[in-house]
């Protein structure tokens, strides 16, 4: 059962435009969640977290919004640049639950120059 | 350079042939654990370690094992390796459960 989901699996955006990818949860003992971003032959790389004491998180051109009654959380990326194509995952974790992470399918982010 | 190697990269094995693969990270991380990544599923968590001889089973354990005898390695054991287990792999350490994570460049496995 898919504790962490992504259901875009795929998105593609313009290059200077906001991109937005969705993660839902269903356990609510999560209490921080993550975003990794993978190319292709490499490992994920760690891009930004928050913990749910917080309802948002900037770094940068990256924000992360959490929505704990929606049970829903999200990544914009404004502006989009052509090397932010890659794969984004999004992770949740408790330490409540075992110091296990759970970890989203996945989305595609294609950003069109 | 902070980093955490895998080895092999790429391994093809045969049913049932046992096999290592190996983990290590420089960083001095307490938390170290291993995933599988397989298309539309995403990462599952098959085991992680909260410190030198601590261990536990995450999503996916079954099949695997593991040992951290060492702070800064941690292998996964195929004991009988089976086809369903044909996947990439990553292993990942953090300082913390709620640290940033450094993960590996993975290891395809297929198992034929």
């Amino acid at each position: 059962d898919q504790q962490v989901k992504q259901n875009s699996p795929s998105l593609s955006v313009q290059e200077g435009r906001i991109s937005i990818l969705n993660c839902d949860y269903t356990n609510s003992m999560f209490d921080y969640f993550l975003w990794y971003k993978k190319y292709p032959a490499e490992g994920p790389t760690f891009l930004i977290s928050i913990s749910s004491i917080k309802d948002k998180n900037e770094d940068g051109r990256f924000t992360v919004f959490l929505n704990k009654s929606a049970k829903h959380l999200s990544l914009h990326i404004v502006p989009s640049q052509p090397g932010d194509s890659a794969v984004y995952f999004c992770a949740a974790t408790s330490s409540g639950i075992g110091n296990q992470f759970y970890f989203g399918t996945g989305t595609s982010l294609t950003v069109i120059p | 350079e902070a980093q955490v190697t895998q080895n092999p990269r790429y391994l093809i094995t045969v049913t049932g042939k046992k096999l290592t693969v190996t983990c290590s990270q420089n960083m001095n991380h307490e938390y170290m654990s291993w995933y599988r990544q397989d298309p539309g599923l995403g990462l599952r968590q098959i085991y992680y370690s909260m410190n030198v001889e601590v261990t536990d089973k995450g999503d996916v354990p079954e099949g695997y094992k593991v040992s951290r005898k060492e702070k800064r390695n941690f292998p996964l054991i195929l004991e009988s390796p089976s086809p369903n287990q044909t996947s990439l792999y990553f292993c990942a350490s953090s300082l913390s459960i709620t640290g940033v994570a450094f993960f590996g460049q993975g290891t395809r496995l297929t198992v034929v």
